[in-house]
């Protein structure tokens, strides 16, 4: 069974820093790509990111990049956001989610974690 | 970036009743287009993908057609379960960009 288990979420000041991770289990972490999703309160969903199985391609959000990196480390199973230069408008849950296609951002996202919340304020 | 629109935003129907959600891209995504299932409180939850293809698991009361910049969700026969909000996500083109949503009520 896919779990996907976000952690690292809490309460930032404008300006800050935070480091999601994302713990992967039930399949063959680096046969597949990685996304991140976010959810501001009571708003939709808005795609963030997504880094191929290998690592070696990413990709952003107009409104992220420059100032958030994906990464991963197949070793550990493991996915990153580090958020810097953070906004009151970063306020979200944000979810990890798995694609369906290997090594492809191009594909649906099948399995989802149960999100983290990123509080940005003074 | 492509925008991907919804309608309605929100509808009201019957148990029952056949619903149809209508999501509309800026320009063609040939086929690549996901239906994705949210309740409160709750992660997303793939319905359909690739236009058309059911998720395994997910009932067969809900379809989709769709191509080029058209695309529909229909639930044959509206359950209680239903109760949700519906997204449609192209990953066609980055960004992969989602629509606004559809929230279902049960009447």
């Amino acid at each position: 069974e896919v779990q996907l288990v976000e952690s690292g979420g809490g309460l930032v000041q404008p300006g800050g820093s935070l480091r999601l991770s994302c713990a992967a289990s039930g399949f063959t972490f680096s046969n597949y790509a990685m996304t991140w999703v976010r959810q501001a309160p009571g708003k939709g969903l808005e795609w963030v990111s997504c880094i191929r199985g290998r690592g070696d391609d990413s990709y952003y959000a107009d409104s992220v990049r420059g100032r958030f990196t994906i990464s991963r480390d197949n070793s550990q199973n493991t996915l990153s956001l580090q958020m810097n230069s953070l906004r009151a408008e970063d306020t979200a849950v944000y979810y990890c989610a798995k694609t369906r296609g290997t090594n492809s951002c191009g594909s649906e996202l099948n399995s989802w974690g149960q999100g983290i919340l990123v509080i940005v304020s003074s | 970036d492509i925008q991907m629109t919804q309608s309605p935003s929100t509808l009201s129907a019957s148990v029952g009743d056949r619903v149809t959600i209508t999501c509309r891209a800026s320009q063609s995504i040939t086929r690549w287009l996901a239906w994705y299932q949210q309740k409160p409180g709750k992660a997303p939850n793939l319905l359909i993908y690739e236009t058309s293809s059911l998720e395994s698991g997910v009932p067969s009361r809900f379809s989709g057609s769709g191509s080029g910049t058209d695309f529909t969700l229909t639930i044959s026969a509206l359950q209680p379960d239903d109760s949700a909000t519906y997204y449609c996500q192209q990953y066609n083109t980055y960004s992969f960009t989602f629509g606004p949503g559809t929230k279902v009520d049960i009447k």
